[in-house]
Parts: C-alpha cells; structure tokens; sequence
C-alpha cells in the first residue's frame, strides 16, 4: 500500500470553499475508490472509477465530485454544498474489483472552519 | 443492497488473551470478506480475508472463520500483544455495487 498517496494530509475549509484532496497510485491499477470515515463509524462510498474516463456515484456523493482523467490520479472535490464535510477521507485502489484487494492511502483529514 | 453488522464496538482484552470479532451479513450472493486493522490516524490495512469457497483460514496468530449459512464471519486474535490495538474492520459483499464495510471494533490489548 506504500504506492497510492494522498495529500494533503489535513486540510482547513472556510465555509463556502470548495476544496480538491489529492490521491495518487502507482500500483497499475485500474479501479479506485473515495470513502469517508467519521468518528466511530465504518467506510463509506463516495465515489468509484473502474476505468479512466468513467465513475461513479458511490452512496454519498452528494456535495463531492470527481475525476478521472489519468489511470493514475482520481482527485475529489468536496464542494459548498456538502453540508458537513468534517470528516477523515480515504481513497483506495484494486486491480480491479472492489472484491479485489483494497489498498488504502494515508487519508486526508479535512476540518470545516 | 448488502448490511453488515460488526460486534462488539469495543473489546478489552489482557495481553495473552484471544480476542473475537464477528460480523453477520445479509446478502447470500456475497463472496469476499476482508479484515482490515486500523492504528489511530492511520490508513486501513489488509490483515486477511476469506472468499466463499474457503470454510477458514489463518495467518499465524490470526484466523477468520466463515459461516455461509448463517451468514457471519469472525476475526480470532491468539496470544494478543499490545501492538494489537487498534481499530479492526470487516467488509462483505461481491463485485462493485454489493460491498460494505462494518462499524468497527475498538481493540484495546492491556499489558
């Protein structure tokens, strides 16, 4: 999992920003993930690319969008109108599959001021 | 869409000790089950997982079990150490759209 980054590692938002988190791999993989973790609560889906050019709205993509213009880099945007976006943010990579191995980035931790 | 429950949320043991974690899915198509372990402020990482074709497994002092029928899995910890804490996942599901994560559970190995 040494091969997939994120950065920056914490983030500060003023209240109307849209703010864009990095997530890089060098794996070769062609699928990868964006999840967010809260306090004492499990992952959750934000979005998925299977392949370059192509995502997907995972189970709470409202307020965040994506891109995936290079097999190496899926950046996310956390846009004004996620409402709370206080929250630890984690972007992963499989081959192919999400039943695949995941492999996890270091995350992000993004704080509303 | 898949449910997973993951118990207990949190779970102190004496160093030595073993330690059980078990999750219970919903959906029968389901076939990948990871375990992943999660230290304070760290990413997740792959500790072992299990597919449906494989009754258990085990990786030195860590072992996950898997019960089709009744739906659940477990995580065993043998002759826990204190680097054991920390914050264990399972997930369950199959292909992209059927995959989830449980809640987490809180390990807290005393010395």
């Amino acid at each position: 999992d040494g091969g997939i980054t994120q950065s920056p590692k914490y983030l500060f938002r003023k209240e109307g920003q849209n703010v864009t988190l990095s997530c890089e791999q060098n794996l070769n993989h062609d699928a990868m993930y964006w999840y967010r973790q809260d306090p004492g609560q499990g992952l959750r889906l934000i979005y998925y690319s299977q392949i370059v050019n192509d995502f997907q709205k995972g189970d709470i993509a409202e307020g965040y969008s994506v891109s995936r213009e290079k097999k190496e880099s899926f950046p996310l945007t956390v846009t004004s109108a996620q409402k709370n976006p206080t929250a630890f943010y984690l972007c992963a990579s499989s081959m192919r599959q999400r039943t695949d191995t995941q492999y996890f980035g270091p995350g992000t931790r993004l704080t509303v001021l | 869409g898949e449910n997973v429950e993951q118990h207990p949320s949190t779970l102190s043991v004496q160093e030595g000790d073993s330690a059980v974690i078990k999750c219970t899915y919903s959906d029968s198509a389901s076939n990948y089950f990871p375990w992943y372990k999660q230290e304070l402020g760290k990413r997740p990482q792959l500790i072992i997982d299990i597919r449906s074709n494989v009754g258990e497994k085990k990786d030195q002092r860590i072992a996950v079990t898997l019960n089709k029928t009744a739906k659940h899995f477990s995580l065993h910890i043998t002759e826990t150490q204190p680097e054991d804490s920390a914050v264990y996942f399972c997930a369950a599901g199959y292909g992209f759209n059927k995959f989830y994560f449980g809640s987490g559970t809180k390990l807290n190995v005393k010395p």
